[in-house]
């Protein structure tokens, strides 16, 4: 099952602009993740935030989490043509031996 | 190795044969997890290893699957009279003992039924 619904489900942009995805989940967190991945090949993360952060930047990415609305989004500012991948966000419950639930994905498109 | 290996990349075989794909860990990262990934989705979850024992495999979506990890390290996820419906990329991932934090990912093996 996945929990994780990525919002839009394709996103396409010109190079330099900002890229705004978003993930929707259903259970309660101890973090979520966001990873990237190109065509054919594996996930590589991105950015982990736990549940107790708001907001957390790691070079041009920004990621927000708002537990009451059981929501996060992924900012990429300065978009360029390699950031062209998909993006999922993935679940963590913390509790026992319980996996990471990966949403469906967004599709990024940045066209210079 | 440096990173989570994975072999074969790709794997084309015919419906009612069996299949085993590879998954060599991070050294020293005692959880491991298989996902299935098909076109356009997200990886959904087969099943967990910590250390030798699998800690959760509910997402073997039937009894024609299983895996291993004799050692604790290397596993190896095995398919039976495979069908086309198994046609995805299998994806491993390993983490820490810790069971928060980042997974790290192989690239993959391509499996296709024909």
């Amino acid at each position: 099952s996945q929990q994780g619904e990525e919002d839009p489900q394709a996103l396409s942009i010109q190079e330099g602009e900002n890229a705004t995805m978003n993930c929707s989940y259903k259970t309660s967190i101890n973090n979520l993740q966001w990873y990237r991945q190109n065509s054919g090949r594996g996930l590589v993360h991105l950015i982990l935030i736990r549940s107790n952060e708001r907001e957390k930047h790691s070079g041009r990415l920004r990621v927000t989490l708002d537990t009451s609305k059981k929501s996060s989004s992924l900012l990429i500012t300065a978009s360029r043509a390699a950031d062209t991948a998909s993006y999922f966000c993935a679940t963590d419950s913390g509790e026992g031996n319980t996996p990471l639930v990966f949403g469906k994905g967004t599709r990024l498109s940045v066209i210079a | 190795g440096a990173g989570v290996s994975q072999t074969p990349s790709n794997k084309v075989t015919e419906k009612g044969k069996y299949v085993e794909l590879r998954c060599d860990p991070i050294s020293g990262h005692t959880a491991l997890y298989w996902y299935r990934q098909s076109l356009g989705q997200g990886p959904e979850f087969l099943i967990y290893f910590q250390g030798t024992g699998a800690a959760d495999d509910s997402g073997l979506p039937n009894d024609r699957f299983f895996a291993v990890r004799p050692e604790g390290s290397v596993s190896t996820l095995k398919i039976q009279r495979t069908e086309r419906g198994d046609s995805a990329m299998y994806l491993c991932a390993s983490r820490t003992s810790s069971n928060t934090g980042e997974l790290f990912f192989g690239e993959g093996s391509r499996l296709t039924v024909l």
